[in-house]
């Protein structure tokens, strides 16, 4: 079945570092992709999107580039916040319709020290 | 943007309750909705979606009659737990999806912390 792979945290970062999480994914077809973060006692926000190939997400700082080749949407920052810790969830979706079920990884915690 | 509101956020109650949390779309008409759920420091799980006017489709390995679905209007639908147990402590987050919305990802709720003593 289909699958989201994310790399293991806590990722420990001082403010202004620059941030990789990696994700990789397994399915059978075209998903579109995503990231979501949720900030501690909170719900999953949507952080950003691709829905094809070569498509880049961006919102907040934040980017992710959708790689069909290496399977993989990895998301970056430049320069990291205290604001950004939180723990993010990379996810995908067969299909456009919201009705479509999400599959997640089982989130990275980034914590971002002054 | 779309909203969902999720009521209570957290709840305390005593073995063998039943307790309901309500999952409501304030700006749109949810025809779909998500019910998940989230064990510390891990990720969500499905338990099951619910289309508005049918029942519930649960998930491999989740108990229907333990956590009954109602999804009888287009912005509300409750998730009961009922007979709680404390292995039923948890976090719940349900999702929306539909109207307007229909071709954006789902909407999550804040979520709800359910403590079982």
């Amino acid at each position: 079945g289909d699958s989201v792979t994310q790399m293991e945290g806590p990722v420990t970062l001082s403010e202004e570092a620059f941030l990789t999480i990696n994700c990789t994914y397994t399915a059978t077809g075209y998903p579109s992709l995503f990231w979501y973060v949720q900030y501690p006692g909170e719900g999953l926000q949507l952080l950003l999107k691709a829905t094809k190939a070569d498509d880049k997400g961006s919102n907040k700082g934040f980017e992710a580039t959708y790689r069909k080749e290496t399977t993989s949407f990895h998301l970056e920052k430049g320069s990291v916040q205290v604001s950004d810790s939180a723990v993010y969830f990379c996810a995908l979706r067969m299909g456009n319709s919201g009705y479509s079920t999400l599959t997640f990884g089982k989130g990275t915690m980034l914590l971002v020290s002054p | 943007g779309a909203v969902v509101s999720q009521h209570p956020s957290w709840v305390i109650c005593k073995s063998g309750t039943s307790v309901k949390i309500e999952c409501r779309s304030l700006d749109f008409q949810a025809t779909t909705m998500f019910w998940y759920r989230q064990f510390p420091k891990q990720s969500l799980m499905l338990m099951a979606t619910s289309n508005e006017g049918s029942k519930a489709t649960y998930e491999q390995g989740v108990e229907k009659d333990k956590f009954l679905i109602n999804h009888a209007s287009l912005t509300l639908s409750t998730l009961t737990v009922t007979s709680a147990h404390p292995e039923d402590s948890s976090f719940y987050i349900c999702s929306a999806a539909g109207g307007q919305y229909s071709n954006q990802p789902q909407h999550f709720g804040d979520g709800t912390r359910l403590s079982i003593l």
